[in-house]
């Protein structure tokens, strides 16, 4: 059962054009992170936000976490072809003395020029 | 700081035979993880060090894997008697403490083939 559900899977769209990828869970998270990874690389932490509600920016990318701190939504405007990557997110929750990383299974963009 | 550091990047290898892997964390990250990720998949949880305690590992991880960071810097990831569903990334990835919570900071990986 996987606990963080990304939707879609996999988006191919026009560069210039606008998207939304989704990032859902039952669960409460302390924080939720968005990760972006390109073919035989690790992923690159792109922002985390804590608080219910959180809305950050970075450039084109805008991220939300959900006020019940369950989900999280990322929308990027304007798609430029480096854009194209793996984008998955990564819910925290404390587990004893560990802070545990739940994953989704990302989901996969590809931006046309 | 160079960021993470994993060697070697890519590794195959026949079934059956051992492998290991090195990873090096930013200097001042007390924590390392290991994770593994197959095609289409997120990072999968094998295991977590703090200084060089190794507190947390997980149950998917068979008794052929083996990972230490002897000195609480550099860490290694071995894996003994190779099987062809060993074949995956294997990312490492640090942080400091009280850090994780806002994110991790991953090498570029290791890709393992075993043929």
């Amino acid at each position: 059962t996987q606990l963080l559900e990304q939707s879609p899977q996999f988006l191919s769209i026009q560069e210039g054009e606008n998207l939304t990828v989704y990032c859902n869970s039952s669960s409460v998270f302390s924080s939720l992170q968005w990760y972006r990874q390109e073919p035989g690389e690790g992923p690159v932490l792109l922002v985390t936000v804590v608080t219910g509600g959180e809305v950050k920016k970075l450039k084109r990318l805008t991220f939300q976490f959900g006020d019940a701190r369950k989900d999280s939504s990322l929308h990027i405007t304007a798609a430029q072809p480096g854009d194209t990557g793996l984008y998955l997110c990564a819910g925290g929750r404390v587990r004893g003395s560990n802070y545990q990383l739940i994953w989704g299974a990302g989901t996969k963009l590809i931006i046309k020029p | 700081d160079t960021g993470v550091s994993q060697n070697p990047r890519h590794k195959i290898t026949k079934r059956g035979q051992n492998v290991t892997f090195r990873c090096d964390p930013i200097s001042e990250h007390n924590r390392l993880y290991w994770y593994r990720q197959t095609l289409g998949q997120g990072p999968e949880f094998l295991t977590y060090f703090q200084n060089e305690a190794q507190l947390e590992k997980s149950r998917l991880l068979s008794d052929r894997f083996s990972a230490e960071r002897p000195k609480g810097s550099f860490s290694t990831l071995e894996i003994q008697r190779t099987e062809q569903g060993d074949s995956a990334m294997y990312l490492c990835a640090s942080s400091s403490p009280g850090q994780g919570h806002y994110g991790y900071t991953f090498g570029s990986g290791t890709r393992l083939t075993v043929v």
